[in-house]
């Protein structure tokens, strides 16, 4: 099994650009989540989903959107970019909620200059 | 308010020696805590977990302790080892809930 995966693995993006980061996972797991980190701090929850179909806002959505058109990929996308948004993203996923643990991707880093 | 956080940012340990990393949490409804390492440039990655019903429980040279008194939880290594390099996170899970909040992290040197 490969776990989770998340392309691409580095992206520059100038302000206002849109992207699309893909995570994808084939451990049959129903929650997704994505995550950035940010130095000096813990992950942050952007959004989450529950099972396909389905996506939930977390800590802090601003400037993100996400969908879950398939239960092994959950997409991030950020429509217009801003320099607060350079950071490392990560995808995880699991089998249950809140006492499973999480797996998560390699990460993406993203500077938005 | 809700905060995981972690007394040291960083620890330095000599190679062989035991380490222990210690979180404080402040909600005392948290059932479920869950130690991560995360390697340079990788995702975190699941170390050893516990329930709230629970006061210690081992892993493979890991030992996680609970101490839902005063609200602490501390993970412990023995025989620490280079591998064992890394930034380690606590994180805290509520029943019913789908947020899990980590702690900022502290990072582990093992000195040769």
């Amino acid at each position: 099994n490969a776990g989770v995966t998340q392309t691409p693995k580095f992206r520059v993006l100038k302000t206002g650009q849109s992207m699309t980061l893909l995570c994808a996972q084939d451990m049959n797991h129903e929650y997704m989540y994505w995550y950035r980190q940010d130095p000096g701090m813990g992950l942050r929850l952007i959004h989450y989903s529950v099972g396909e179909g389905t996506t939930a806002k977390g800590e802090v959505p601003d400037g993100y959107n996400v969908s879950r058109l398939k239960k092994q990929n959950f997409l991030l996308g950020l429509e217009s970019a801003a320099p607060s948004q350079t950071s490392v993203y990560f995808c995880a996923s699991s089998y249950g909620r809140d006492l499973y643990e999480q797996y998560f991707g390699p990460g993406t880093r993203l500077t938005v200059t | 308010g809700e905060s995981v956080g972690l007394h040291l940012p960083t620890l330095s340990v000599q190679e062989g020696d035991n380490s222990i990393i210690n979180c404080a949490y402040s909600n005392s409804a948290s059932d479920y805590f869950i130690w991560y390492k995360q390697e340079s440039g990788k995702g975190p990655q699941f170390i050893i977990d516990i329930r709230s019903n629970m006061d210690k429980r081992q892993g493979q040279r890991v030992t996680v302790l609970l101490n839902k008194t005063v609200k602490h939880l501390s993970l412990q290594i023995a025989a620490t080892q280079p591998g064992d390099s890394a930034v380690y996170f606590c994180a805290e899970n509520r029943s019913g809930g789908f947020k899990t909040i980590f702690g900022a992290g502290t990072r582990l040197f093992v000195k040769a």
